[in-house]
């Protein structure tokens, strides 16, 4: 049983430009939630997607969006990159109330 | 975030020594959480805590969460090399939606 999936695994964008992040998850987890994780600090929550809508969302301003699949995949999306948006972004998934399995993250370089 | 603080942010100790990371939240928890990451990778679930005075293991690692359900600690038995990594505890203030503000973590060194 695969476990929550990213790709790309490490991306280098110049800034201004678009990035798009994707995230295949559990096998029967029907919840995507995103993160992004700076140096040194905790993850910071981006946003939620259960079918196929946005529920929650983070701190984050609107150059960061997102999509949710049918088959539960989701797809983070940043426009207008800045230096700041440098960091591990990671994908959870879940299924009701029961713990977030967490993908090994996609490290994003902004140059 | 400010709403959840850990300590001590980083920890060297010896290998079979004990030791005890903390987390103190600002406002009551629904639920909290504890993991374990290596640098640069994703989150391992250790454990998950939602009734006050609850306690749970697994292997040589026991968390609590205090009878207000506003501080929890993580204790490591006997330390071994393939504990060090950063611990992160994260808080869930709304209950059944999995969003989860986290601590800014613990970083820990076993010394073989």
């Amino acid at each position: 049983d695969a476990g929550v999936t990213q790709s790309p695994t490490h991306l280098i964008k110049t800034r201004g430009q678009q990035v798009t992040l994707r995230c295949s998850p559990k096998s029967g987890h029907d919840t995507v939630s995103w993160y992004q994780q700076a140096l040194g600090q905790g993850p910071q929550f981006i946003f939620q997607y259960y079918e196929e809508e946005e529920r929650q969302r983070g701190n984050f301003p609107d150059r960061f969006s997102g999509h949710q699949f049918p088959n539960y995949s989701s797809e983070l999306n940043v426009n207008a990159l800045l230096l700041g948006d440098s960091a591990l972004y990671l994908c959870a998934s879940t299924r009701g109330y029961t713990e977030a399995f967490f993908g090994q993250g996609t490290r994003l370089t902004v140059v | 975030s400010q709403e959840l603080e850990q300590s001590p942010q980083s920890l060297i100790v010896q290998e079979g020594k004990n030791l005890t990371i903390n987390c103190t939240s600002s406002k009551t928890l629904y639920g909290l959480y504890w993991y374990k990451q290596k640098y640069g990778e994703g989150l391992i679930f250790l454990m998950m805590l939602q009734k006050g005075g609850e306690e749970k293991s697994h292997e040589k690692i026991t968390a609590k969460l205090d009878e207000k359900k506003q501080q929890s600690s993580l204790h490591i038995t006997a330390s071994q090399p393939s504990h060090a990594g950063i611990y992160l505890c994260g808080a869930d203030y709304s209950g059944g939606y999995q969003k989860v503000t986290f601590g800014t973590g613990t970083k820990l060194q076993v010394i073989p």
